[in-house]
């Protein structure tokens, strides 16, 4: 199993600044994934987070809105840039084993 | 890329009665499909999974049936409880558990007593 920590829980953030999200795995993972669930929603992948690399994003996702950092096998962020209230999500951290996929808690997002 | 429909939206059954949820993927390359239960505020946990060299798998009143042919895949919860109620999600993935993973829109389920 893997135990993924992430931190802010939630926050409220003004229009025009950026959020930092962290996310911590108990254990070396290769890969780590991004999602947003918008409220009501499904989870929509934003993009794959790989160590020593730059992450790979999915259609409708930009680094420059974005940057994600990896820099070690157990740890990654998620900044969301010049934020507005369309941002307003949860955003989850994710990783896989052999067996499972597991989430972090998620990052409740209001931008105001 | 993969693509995953959900259906129906929203459900609603009596308590003890059967619930049934059905996907269908895209890829044909996928290989792994689990099920996440995800109750309010929360995070999205594993129900049950299924991989492709299997069709159905069983786990007490959580069964999931596979038909790569046709690409659908079902979850069916049987003597429902209010406990059930919850949204869930499928996926699909072509690879494994440690890959990336495309969720289906999801189904709200609501258990009458």
């Amino acid at each position: 199993s893997a135990v993924i920590s992430q931190k802010p829980s939630r926050d409220i953030c003004q229009r025009g600044t950026s959020l930092t999200i962290q996310c911590q795995v108990d254990s070396q993972v290769t890969m780590m994934f991004w999602y947003r669930q918008q409220p009501g929603q499904s989870l929509t992948l934003i993009a794959t987070a790989n160590q020593g690399s730059e992450a790979t994003y999915e259609s409708g996702f930009v680094i420059d809105k974005f940057p994600i950092s990896r820099p070690n096998l157990t740890f990654s962020t998620l900044t969301v840039s010049n934020m507005s209230p369309e941002d307003s999500s949860i955003y989850l951290c994710s990783v896989g084993t052999r067996t499972e996929a597991f989430f972090g808690q998620g990052t409740r997002l209001t931008v105001v | 890329g993969e693509n995953v429909e959900q259906h129906p939206s929203t459900l609603s059954v009596q308590e003890g009665d059967s619930a049934v949820i059905k996907c269908t993927y895209s890829d044909s390359a996928s290989n792994y499909f689990p099920w996440y239960k995800q109750e309010l505020g929360k995070r999205p946990q594993l129900i049950i999974d299924i991989r492709s060299n299997v069709g159905e798998k069983k786990d007490q009143r959580i069964a999931v049936t596979l038909n790569k042919t046709a690409k659908h895949f079902s979850l069916h919860i049987t003597e429902t409880q209010p406990e059930d109620s919850a949204v869930y999600f499928c996926a699909a993935t072509p690879y494994s558990s440690a890959s990336k993973i495309i969720f289906g829109s999801g189904t709200r389920l609501s258990i009458r007593p």
